[in-house]
């Protein structure tokens, strides 16, 4: 167990629906990065927080947003939902503080658009 | 897209024998992580190497980095059936704090 949480578990949306995936880091952790995993794929890097801004965005169009709170929990927003958003959602904590550039994942929330 | 390719794409072996997957990557990198990953759950963060490191230990992991070729390998000795699970390699080009380009990972089944 790494501490990090993630909330739901599993989603099912329909195509043009908006979907918000929520995600709590490990205590002590400033910041937040999210990414997608496509079936039978490597997760791709969707964007990271940090101080509650955006710090770094990967090949995601803007329907995808998101928000981190000043208890450094964040979430992830998808609006017009596409088949092709089905996947396993993973959010993961760090600190910038340290020298470790380790990074510890949640579980996961599996979003399945219909 | 994905900055390191895996292989195998798929491993099956005994319980104690070893297990060597390799990562290749395009572009410089800061340093280089190995994840696994049960089921199609959440990453667990297995070992980091360096730029400047050429080879790693953590128990019955060894990892070996070479920039040169832009290639790493995880070699896990004495494999138990529970460490089935994909295993995906993941740099970190040090350009932008915390994002890591992961592969497409190598499905290991071991057998007991």
């Amino acid at each position: 167990e790494t501490g990090v949480t993630q909330s739901p578990t599993h989603l099912i949306k329909t195509r043009g629906q908006q979907v918000t995936l929520r995600c709590s880091s490990q205590s002590g952790h400033n910041t937040v990065s999210w990414y997608q995993q496509a079936l039978g794929q490597g997760p791709q890097f969707i964007f990271q927080y940090y101080r509650e801004e955006e710090n770094g965005r990967g090949n995601f169009p803007p329907r995808f947003s998101g928000l981190q709170f000043p208890n450094y929990s964040s979430e992830l927003n998808v609006n017009a939902l596409e088949l092709d958003d089905s996947a396993l959602y993973l959010c993961a904590s760090s600190s910038r503080t340290g020298a470790s550039y380790e990074q510890y994942f949640g579980p996961g929330t599996r979003l399945t658009v219909t | 897209s994905q900055q390191g390719e895996e292989d195998p794409q798929a491993l099956s072996i005994q319980e104690g024998e070893n297990a060597t997957m390799n990562c290749s990557y395009k572009t410089s990198i800061n340093n280089l992580q190995w994840y696994r990953q049960n089921s199609g759950r959440g990453l667990v963060h297995l070992i980091l190497i360096r730029s400047n490191e050429r080879e790693k230990h953590s128990g019955r992991l060894r990892v070996t980095l070479d920039t040169s070729k832009k290639s790493s390998s995880l070699l896990i000795t004495a494999s138990r059936a529970a460490d089935t699970a994909s295993y995906f390699c993941a740099t970190d080009s040090g350009t932008s704090y915390g994002k890591l380009t992961f592969g497409q990972g190598t499905i290991l089944t071991v057998h007991p």
